[in-house]
């Protein structure tokens, strides 16, 4: 069971435009809910992590929105660059063992 | 270079066979974990080691298991291989013993089955 539904499964932006990923979650015990960064042959790498005490946190030209009533986070990428082209996780986790779930993965890719 | 150290990078074997994955953590960090990857299945938990103590588990098959070592590396052994075990292997390692800190993944091992 997927406890952390993630979409679109994949993205086309023009460089310059705005990647948005939506991510949703059931369990309201979640209190860290991260990103990461996949490009291909590598690992996923933490981009900017969110907290439910605020409703956004930006880091340069990302960031995470996040609706605790809705149980639903975003992320936005802001003047998308092609080198922002990755597969993009979100995640959830409640503090306890192996509760850290991932959603299935967004592609994006950025045209120049 | 996230100091997670997986080894082999690439694997190729046939069905029925067993296989073994070796994952260093970045030191300091007592906390394992082992995430499968296929392309329709994003990143599945299976399981998760802290301190040499299995902590938790998640979509493991009964033909995979793992353990953690003394000196904190751990070994995924997946037996009886079949077509559909054909997947990258992630190790990621933390330091909290729960899961709300970051967690370092490795580079992977991509093993294929034939």
């Amino acid at each position: 069971q997927q406890q952390v539904k993630q979409s679109p499964q994949s993205l086309i932006v023009q460089k310059g435009g705005i990647s948005i990923i939506n991510c949703a979650y059931e369990n309201t015990a979640f209190d860290y809910f991260p990103w990461y960064q996949q490009f291909p042959g590598k690992g996923p790498a933490l981009l900017i992590a969110i907290r439910p005490d605020v409703s956004e946190k930006k880091e340069g030209r990302f960031t995470i929105s996040f609706n605790k009533s809705a149980k639903q986070f975003s992320l936005h990428i802001m003047d998308s660059q092609p080198g922002d082209s990755a597969t993009y996780f979100c995640a959830a986790s409640d503090g306890s063992w192996g509760k850290f779930q991932f959603g299935a993965g967004t592609q994006v890719v950025v045209t120049p | 270079d996230s100091g997670v150290t997986q080894t082999p990078k690439h694997l190729i074997t046939a069905t029925g066979q067993r296989v073994t994955l070796r994952c260093s953590p970045r030191s300091g960090d007592l906390s394992v974990y082992w995430y499968q990857q296929s392309l329709d299945q994003g990143l599945q938990f299976l399981i998760q080691y802290y301190n040499g103590e299995e902590r938790a588990k998640g979509n493991i098959l009964e033909r995979f298991s793992a353990q953690q070592f003394p000196d904190l590396h751990s070994e995924l052994n997946l037996s009886s291989l079949e077509l559909g075990d054909s997947a990258l292997y992630f190790c990621a390692s933390s330091v909290a013993p729960g899961n709300t800190g970051e967690l370092f993944f490795g580079e992977g091992s991509r093993l294929t089955v034939l």
